[in-house]
């Protein structure tokens, strides 16, 4: 059974700094993963899709990368702003499946 | 387009009675997804449909819940009868094709049940 973990659960700081977010997961057969934002009380975003077959994606400021024989993904936001404060959540999408397995997400915090 | 579409976006209802809650997909997605969002269990698949057929419900709780989807633009979740533990928030999301896109989410429903 597929488990994503997101470490840290929790994450605070300044504006301005680089910062990297951490998503394991255990099965490495997956057709792709996904990362989210979502904002208290609100849907989800989908901030960057990464097929099983690539290394990374960018997108503005945020630059995901996925190592699919170590089970890991990783989401880099540069120059971090208060605005990006949010949880970020990321989801595997299992081969052979529409499932996506959601981890528990990183609540992260940029503080002025 | 408007984005997936959710009501209501909050509910409040006694312990016993029945819920529904309604998504109306993107237009032309093809698949539709139910999920459940809590603290302890974070967020999970409920259901999903592919051209309006349910393709795989194994997440669904118990037979107290029932989705269906009788257009390509409509589907409801029903919870009877519902239970304080079914307190969630509940999201649709939609996509089209096949695994390589990527699903867009609805803002949920907050569902309380007292």
């Amino acid at each position: 059974k597929q488990e994503v973990t997101q470490i840290p659960a929790a994450l605070s700081v300044p504006e301005g700094e680089n910062l990297v977010l951490n998503c394991s997961f255990t099965d490495s057969a997956i057709y792709n993963l996904q990362w989210f934002r979502q904002d208290p009380g609100k849907g989800l975003t989908s901030l960057l899709l990464i097929q099983s077959s690539q290394r990374e994606q960018t997108s503005g400021r945020l630059n995901a990368s996925l190592d699919k024989s170590s089970g890991r993904s990783t989401l880099y936001i540069a120059a971090s702003q208060p605005g990006d404060s949010a949880t970020y959540l990321c989801a595997v999408r299992q081969g052979g499946s529409e499932k996506l397995v959601f981890g528990k997400g990183t609540k992260l915090t940029v503080n002025p | 387009d408007a984005g997936v579409i959710q009501s209501p976006r909050h509910e409040v209802t006694e312990m016993g009675q029945e819920v529904t809650l309604r998504c109306k997909p993107i237009s032309g997605h093809d698949y539709l997804f139910w999920y459940r969002q809590t603290m302890m269990r974070g967020l999970e698949l409920l259901i999903y449909f592919n051209n309006n057929v349910p393709i795989d419900d194994s997440g669904m709780p118990e037979d107290r819940f029932s989705a269906k989807m009788p257009n390509a633009s409509f589907s409801t979740l029903k919870i009877q009868p519902s239970e304080p533990r079914d307190s969630a928030v509940y999201f649709c999301a939609s996509s089209w094709g096949t695994s390589y896109n990527e699903q867009f989410f609805g803002p949920g429903t907050r569902l309380t049940v007292l």
